[in-house]
């Protein structure tokens, strides 16, 4: 059965900083890996979507990889903004049916 | 574009009441989807529609909550009867296909179960 673990839980970084956000996963045999922000009171927006044979993904000041042998991924965050401070969920589909396996979330507070 | 609409926004209930949640998914999406957000957690998928036929409903607790997506468009989550753990953000999520498509989320019903 998959498990997806994100640690730390909560995160508070001064602005400017540079930080990274861990998932892991139990089993490698995953189709792809997303990660997502929540903010409080709404839906979950998708940043990155890596496919199981990419190694990682950019957009903006946003970068993911996974490592499907160790069964982990990070999502580093560059130059930090107090816009930034949301919940980052990461989420690994294990077929092409598209359902998620979800963790726990880090929950980002950026302070100016 | 318009997003995944979902009504209401919030729900309080008392134990043993029904209820009944709303999902309009973005025009084209074959795709939809019912998660569960419990405080604290990850999204959990309770069903998976493609198109007005259910993918997985594995995790669906079926001695009380029901799915329907008729016409394969709108779709519809009832639980009957609540109990207290079902406190949680019940989300709506659609894609153009399943498998490598992008999820698109809703912004939640908040349901309280006192």
């Amino acid at each position: 059965k998959q498990e997806v673990t994100q640690i730390p839980a909560a995160l508070s970084v001064p602005e400017g900083e540079n930080l990274v956000l861990n998932c892991s996963f139990t089993d490698s045999a995953i189709y792809n890996l997303q990660w997502f922000r929540q903010d409080p009171g709404k839906g979950l927006t998708s940043l990155l979507l890596i496919q199981s044979s990419q190694r990682e993904q950019t957009s903006g000041r946003l970068n993911a990889s996974l490592d499907k042998s160790s069964g982990r991924s990070t999502l580093y965050i560059a130059a930090s903004q107090p816009g930034d401070s949301a919940t980052y969920l990461c989420a690994v589909s294990g077929g092409n049916t598209g359902k998620l396996i979800f963790g726990q979330g880090t929950t980002l507070q950026v302070k100016p | 574009e318009a997003g995944v609409a979902q009504s209401p926004r919030y729900k309080i209930i008392e134990k043993r009441q029904s209820v009944a949640f709303w999902c309009n998914p973005i025009s084209g999406h074959a795709t939809l989807y019912w998660y569960q957000q419990i405080l604290g957690q990850g999204p959990k998928l309770l069903i998976q529609f493609q198109n007005n036929g259910v993918v997985d409903d594995s995790q669906l607790p079926k001695d009380r909550f029901s799915a329907e997506r008729l016409k394969g468009v709108d779709s519809t989550l009832k639980i009957q009867p609540a109990k207290l753990e079902d406190s949680a953000v019940y989300l709506c999520a659609s894609s153009l296909t399943s498998g490598v498509d992008t999820q698109y989320f809703g912004p939640g019903t908040r349901l309280t179960v006192l």
